[in-house]
């Protein structure tokens, strides 16, 4: 059971160019969510997703895009990438089985873009 | 949602108690309290939960006051590990309202030797 896993985990990218942000869970959760931690700060939510072809906007969606197509796999896509995207990204998952508020995170996904 | 203040920062000696205390004055009756910890550079960990009775778990104590305005998150013997960040959520426990989760400064606790 690895839990959530997100790849890869260091990434520099360059001024416009796009990527994709790798997030698989493996629990069978129902609800997988994609946050950003700038530093010194708290995390603020991107986008969510209740369950597999449902997606939502968060706080900060805005150069953002994201899709369930199964319940394990919830990748988020940056596009034209700007130096204010420049941050550490947690996808995290949860089940309303063990407490809806009970989320389970990945290791992080730690992006410059220069 | 009901705002929680806690201290920007803590210190504690390893093998004491850590206590961590956090204020939700404005707290409803359904919202429980939550509590998670960031080890540096790493995903928040879940550590406890609880609506209105103390709660315990391999981890951790939850102590919430009678009416609920505040709570203390005890580690009952500290050690170099627990250095963390320690946040306190206070939510009602419905995924759909996770979006609205607001994750505050916490408070930053470093266990000394």
């Amino acid at each position: 059971n690895a839990g959530v896993t997100q790849t890869p985990k260091f990434r520099i990218l360059k001024i416009g160019q796009s990527m994709t942000l790798q997030c698989t869970q493996d629990m069978n959760h129902n609800y997988m969510y994609w946050y950003r931690q700038d530093p010194g700060m708290g995390l603020k939510l991107i986008y969510y997703s209740v369950g597999a072809g449902i997606t939502d906007k968060g706080e900060v969606p805005n150069g953002y895009n994201v899709s369930r197509s199964t319940t394990e796999d919830f990748p988020l896509r940056l596009e034209l990438a700007a130096p204010s995207q420049t941050s550490v990204y947690f996808c995290a998952s949860s089940s309303l089985d063990s407490g809806a508020n009970v989320l389970t995170f990945g290791a992080g996904s730690r992006l410059t873009v220069l | 949602d009901a705002k929680t203040t806690q201290p920007t920062s803590m210190d504690c000696a390893e093998g004491r108690a850590a206590n961590l205390p956090c204020n939700h004055s404005t707290i409803s009756g359904n919202e429980y309290v939550y509590w998670y910890r960031q080890i540096h550079s790493q995903g928040p960990q879940y550590i406890i939960h609880g609506l209105k009775n103390n709660e315990t778990n391999e981890m951790a104590s939850l102590i919430i006051t009678e009416d609920r305005k505040s709570s203390t998150l005890i580690l009952p013997h500290a050690t170099l590990r627990d250095t963390a960040v320690y946040y306190c959520i206070v939510r009602v426990p419905n995924a759909g309202n996770n979006r609205k989760l607001i994750w505050g400064l916490g408070t930053s606790l470093a266990v000394n030797p």
